[in-house]
């Protein structure tokens, strides 16, 4: 069946640092993949998306390409700050937005 | 943001009681669901409604049902608490505007402890 792995945490990284954060997928036909992120005490927002392949999510200096040669769609940053410290999922939208499946999270602590 | 609340926001109750928490839209959206979130598990499925009155079990569904009589409501039954059942439940929506309709989108959450 359809599953999204995604790198463990927790993550910790000094402001300014570029991040990474893997996610890869396994899904038949032609999912839409997205970027959650979780700030404490809050629900998920969305934070990017992609419907098909080739496409680039991008939002808060935060980018993720879909890349169905390699079933990946992993998080990037080129500069973190404090305020990102959360935990982001990566998730996968199958059979036309119903079903949908997501990673375990990973937490990112950004120290000053 | 999409106008989702859940109700309550904090819930203790006593192992062996029933329990039913809300989800409340103003989106008009098709699909609703329902989560918990436990350390080490990420979300899991427990229920989700495709409309009015039609429900489908998720991957964690024993010990949980649901309903939905309305379109913008979405009801949430522990139908005899357990310990394993404290954790924070999440509601969400699905289905709206063609551009979003894949997109899920999220309640605050509610934090249930059953002692």
């Amino acid at each position: 069946g359809d599953s999204v792995t995604q790198m463990e945490g927790p993550v910790t990284l000094s402001e300014e640092a570029f991040l990474t954060i893997n996610c890869t997928y396994t899904a038949t036909g032609y999912p839409s993949l997205f970027w959650y992120v979780q700030y404490p005490g809050e629900g998920l927002q969305l934070l990017l998306k992609a419907t098909k392949a080739d496409d680039k999510g991008s939002n808060k200096g935060f980018e993720a390409t879909y890349r169905k040669e390699t079933t990946s769609f992993h998080l990037e940053k080129g500069s973190v700050q404090v305020s990102d410290s959360a935990v982001y999922f990566c998730a996968l939208s199958n059979q036309g937005g119903n079903q949908f499946y997501f990673g375990t999270g990973t937490s990112l602590t950004v120290i000053p | 943001d999409a106008g989702i609340t859940q109700s309550p926001r904090h819930k203790v109750t006593e192992t062996g009681t029933p329990v039913t928490l809300r989800c409340h839209q103003t989106e008009n959206h098709r699909y609703m669901y329902w989560y918990r979130q436990d350390p080490g598990h990420g979300l899991r499925l427990i229920h989700y409604s495709y409309g009015v009155k039609d429900t489908d079990k998720g991957e964690v569904s024993d010990g949980y049902s649901v309903s939905r009589s309305k379109t913008e409501d979405f009801l949430l039954t522990l139908e005899s608490a357990t310990s394993s059942q404290t954790s924070v439940y999440f509601c969400a929506i699905s289905g709206g505007e063609a551009s979003t309709q894949e997109t899920q989108y999220f309640g605050p959450g509610t934090r249930l402890l059953v002692l």
